[in-house]
């Protein structure tokens, strides 16, 4: 069973600019989180979509959103790229969702490092 | 708040040492469940072991073995005989309600 993909593995942008990464889960999958991992704030989470909705959202600025396809596929969206946004994006997949109370063991994929100069 | 507190920053040990990496974590919340995650140099976070808050009985996998207290609130990991291939990054996390809150994490070296 391949595991949890994720495009771009790197990543350089400048100040301002916008960024899209994309996390393909593992198959049978249906939900999908996003986390930032800095060597500052450790991981953090961004995310989380279930069935093409959005469940659960941690405490990020509105430049980084995402959304998720009817394949389970998601993509996640930083605008207005900042220096403090360069980091390590992780993707976990799940079988089902992890946020209202539903605990499921999450997989997660390499990450993409994004650098922003 | 939740919260989960990994004190060691940084760790190395000599081959065929054992080593533990220690969690703490705080909640409220009385049904909640602990993680380890290996993260090695290549980034990605390799899941091991998942404990309910109702199940604090001991577990052994291979060389790794881990203690769960929750009179302490700890969730302590340990690596029997380290090799080097255990040089990793591990990260204790805590899942209740909502989400997951991830310790900042241990790096581990182990030296041949």
């Amino acid at each position: 069973k391949a595991g949890v993909t994720q495009t771009p593995r790197y990543l350089i942008k400048t100040r301002g600019q916008q960024v899209t990464l994309s996390c393909s889960p593992i198959s049978g999958h249906r939900s999908v989180s996003w986390y930032q991992q800095t060597p500052g704030q450790g991981l953090q989470f961004l995310f989380e979509y279930f069935s093409e909705t959005q469940r659960n959202k941690g405490n990020f600025p509105g430049r980084f959103s995402g959304r998720q396809f009817s394949n389970s596929r998601s993509e996640m969206n930083v605008s207005t790229l900042e220096l403090g946004d360069s980091a390590l994006y992780l993707c976990a997949s799940s079988r089902t969702r992890t946020s209202g109370g539903y605990q499921e063991t999450q997989y997660f994929g390499p990450g993409t490092r994004l650098l922003v100069l | 708040a939740q919260k989960v507190t990994q004190a060691q920053t940084e760790i190395s040990v000599v081959e065929k040492e054992d080593v533990t990496l220690d969690c703490v974590y705080e909640t409220r919340d009385t049904t909640y469940y602990l993680f380890w995650y290996k993260q090695p140099p290549s980034g990605e976070l390799v899941f091991l072991i998942r404990r309910n808050s109702f199940d604090e009985q001991n577990e052994i996998s291979g060389r790794y073995s881990w203690n769960f207290q929750k009179s302490t609130s700890s969730f302590n990991f340990t690596i029997t005989a380290s090799q080097v291939v255990d040089s990793a990054v591990y990260f204790c996390a805590l899942y209740t309600g909502n989400q997951f809150y991830f310790g900042t994490g241990t790096s581990l070296t182990v030296i041949p």
